[in-house]
This record gives structure tokens, C-alpha cells and sequence, in this order.
């Protein structure tokens, strides 16, 4: 079935350090992709859908300079978390928009030192 | 899209069926509903979807009243392995919101032996 490939699973950094993760649909073309983030013991938080060929869509709270999206491919979304500071720290989980359902990666902890 | 309330937790002995409540009474006539559950430290992963007729697929079966304003998910013979937490996700069809999923606190379901 239907992939989406995550990474890096696991991020340890220092404080100030720009962090990118990647988000891959393996086996089909995602024109539509979403990074969510999840504190622990919260519940999954929409930060923002990025369309392939144009600029992210953030949700309200999110700051767009912080979290840099790029969509350049039909396969293929980063996530750059800019000057990462503790309170970043966090469960970032991306998803891929399918014919009739999302397929959801793996997610990335990152841990800001 | 209509809001969910799913009670907070629920247990299961291995081998029963696990039936998992949701209420959706503000669902309107173009929204889905949605499950996934989301293992510890995991993506989460899609387990079925409906618009009103009842369905099943490999993993569970989805029972959706006839008003649509709930709907049960079934797990018909649990194992330590469905320990996890289950969303049930109103979804609109279309629209500027096509896609996006917003995620509650959903069910913690423990299975035990």
C-alpha cells in the first residue's frame, strides 16, 4: 500500500541550530502534503498544509518565518524548523493527502538542547 | 468540520471485540467519518472511513447510526497490538478545508491479556 517515508526519525541539536525534515510519498503523487506537531500526551496539532508548486497555507498561531515549507516536487516536502530553541522540542509528524485518505509518516523528535 | 467527543479511555480483554464510541451531532450531509489510531511514538494510521452506510475492511468494521450523529468503531477480536489511541475524525468532502484533519484526544484503548 501507500507510503509516506519520514526523516530523520530522531533529531538531537543545540540550541539556535536550523533543523530539516523530509516528508516522501513513496508509491504515489501527493499534490497536497500537512506537517502536524504533538506535544506529549497532547493530541496531533495542524501547523500547516503545503501544496506542491506554491506557498504553504499555515494555521493560525503558526509562524510561517520559523517554519520554513517547501513543496518542490510532486514526492517530496521539507519542514525547516529555524533557530530551534527548547521550547520547539516536539513529536513532527507529516502526511500525505491520498485518493480517499491521508497516509501518515513515521514522525521526527526533535529535542533542542 | 463537526466536532467529536469519544470518552477518554476504555479497556479490552484480548480476543473480545473492542466497540469504540464516537458522537458527531453536528455532522453535516457532505462529512465522512474518520478513524485512526495512533500507537505510541508512531504516525498514525488510517483504519476506516464512512459516509452512512455501515463498512468493514480488513481491520474493523464502522457502524454508523442512521441520523449520523454517532457511530461505533469495532475491533472485532482485539489483540495486545490495537493498545493505542483512536481518533474519530469528521471530515468535510470538499471545500477550502478538503484534507485537513483535525484531530481530538480520542480513546485511549488498553487491551489486556
Amino acid at each position: 500500500g501507500a507510503v509516506v517515508s519520514q526523516h530523520p526519525s530522531r533529531v538531537i541539536c543545540k540550541s539556535g541550530t536550523s533543523v530539516k525534515i523530509e516528508c516522501r510519498s513513496l508509491d504515489f503523487q501527493a499534490t497536497t502534503m500537512f506537517w502536524y506537531r504533538q506535544f506529549p500526551k497532547q493530541s496531533l496539532m495542524l501547523m500547516a498544509t503545503s501544496n506542491e508548486g506554491s506557498k504553504a497555507t499555515y494555521e493560525q498561531g503558526v509562524e510561517k518565518d520559523k517554519f520554513l515549507i517547501n513543496h518542490a516536487s510532486l514526492t517530496l516536502s521539507t519542514l525547516t524548523v529555524t533557530s530551534a530553541h527548547p521550547e520547539d522540542s516536539s513529536f513532527y509528524i507529516c502526511s500525505a493527502r491520498g485518493h480517499t485518505f491521508q497516509h501518515f509518516g513515521d514522525g521526527t523528535r526533535l529535542s533542542i538542547l | 468540520d463537526a466536532k467529536t467527543t469519544q470518552p477518554p479511555s476504555m479497556d479490552c480483554a484480548e480476543g473480545r471485540a473492542a466497540n469504540l464510541p464516537c458522537n458527531h451531532s453536528t455532522i453535516s450531509g457532505n462529512e465522512y467519518v474518520y478513524w485512526y489510531r495512533q500507537i505510541h511514538s508512531q504516525g498514525p494510521q488510517y483504519i476506516i472511513h464512512g459516509l452512512k452506510n455501515n463498512e468493514t475492511n480488513e481491520m474493523a468494521s464502522l457502524i454508523i447510526t442512521e441520523d449520523r450523529k454517532s457511530s461505533t468503531l469495532i475491533l472485532p477480536h482485539a489483540t495486545l497490538r490495537d493498545t493505542a489511541v483512536y481518533y474519530c475524525i469528521v471530515r468535510d468532502a470538499g471545500g477550502t478545508s478538503y484534507g485537513k484533519l483535525t484531530f481530538g484526544q480520542g480513546t485511549i484503548l488498553t487491551v489486556h491479556p
